[in-house]
């Protein structure tokens, strides 16, 4: 099956500090990609849509101005998480599909994100 | 919201088969049934998926009820490498979006 990598798998950052996750796609073209977070014991929640070259459209609830989400290319997402306090501490995963309704979204091994 | 239901756990042995029900009473036509699962602490794994017709791969096998409103997933030789949270989806058709619901926590028992 396809591959998606995330980089970091994990990230301790200071309160009031900015962090960047990127979400790549290693072996095909995302037209599309998505981001969810995911809290312990629950399960995983979308925040966002992102398609490549346009702005991503966001969940209800979910602050753009915070969770800043770049699709620059066919391959690569990044969803920065800006002023990050402890709240925000979450298991954060991405995947990506290249379209079309059916086809299979492929996930990331998600980024751990503990803020101090 | 989640369009399916799935019970929240389920024991299995260690060897024998898996079976983990999902009921999605309200599908549409054009809404095809995915199965992910989720090993702790990992991103969601792709297992199957089926409009009407049953469906098997490597992994697993997808029995679909010929009115569609549920649907069966089939380990068919549990490990223990098969614990994991299994999510049930129905998509529609054009539809990228994945709603995850509460999904069904398999414990393999060795």
């Amino acid at each position: 099956g396809a591959v998606v990598s995330q980089h970091p798998s994990w990230v301790i950052c200071k309160s009031g500090t900015s962090v960047k996750i990127e979400c790549r796609s290693l072996d095909f073209q995302a037209t599309t990609m998505f981001w969810y977070r995911q809290f312990p014991k629950q399960s995983l929640m979308l925040m966002a849509t992102s398609n490549e070259g346009s702005k991503a459209t966001y969940e209800q609830g979910v602050e753009k101005d915070k969770f800043l989400i770049n699709h620059a290319s066919l391959t690569l997402s990044t969803l920065t998480v800006t002023s990050a306090h402890p709240e925000d501490s979450s298991f954060y995963i991405c995947s990506a599909t290249w379209g079309g309704g059916t086809d299979t979204q492929y996930f990331g091994p998600g980024t751990r994100l503990t803020v101090l | 919201d989640a369009k399916t239901t799935q019970p929240p756990s389920m024991d299995c042995a260690e060897g024998r088969a898996a079976n983990l029900p999902c009921n999605h009473s309200t599908i549409s036509g054009n809404e095809y049934v995915y199965w992910y699962r989720q090993i702790h602490s990992q991103g969601p794994q792709y297992i199957i998926h089926g409009l009407k017709n049953n469906e098997t791969n490597e992994m697993a096998s997808l029995i679909i009820t010929e009115d569609r409103k549920s649907s069966t997933l089939i380990l068919p030789h549990a490990t223990l490498r098969d614990t994991a949270v299994y999510y049930c989806i129905v998509r529609e058709r054009g539809d990228d979006k994945i709603i995850f619901g509460k999904g069904t926590r398999l414990h393999i028992l060795p």
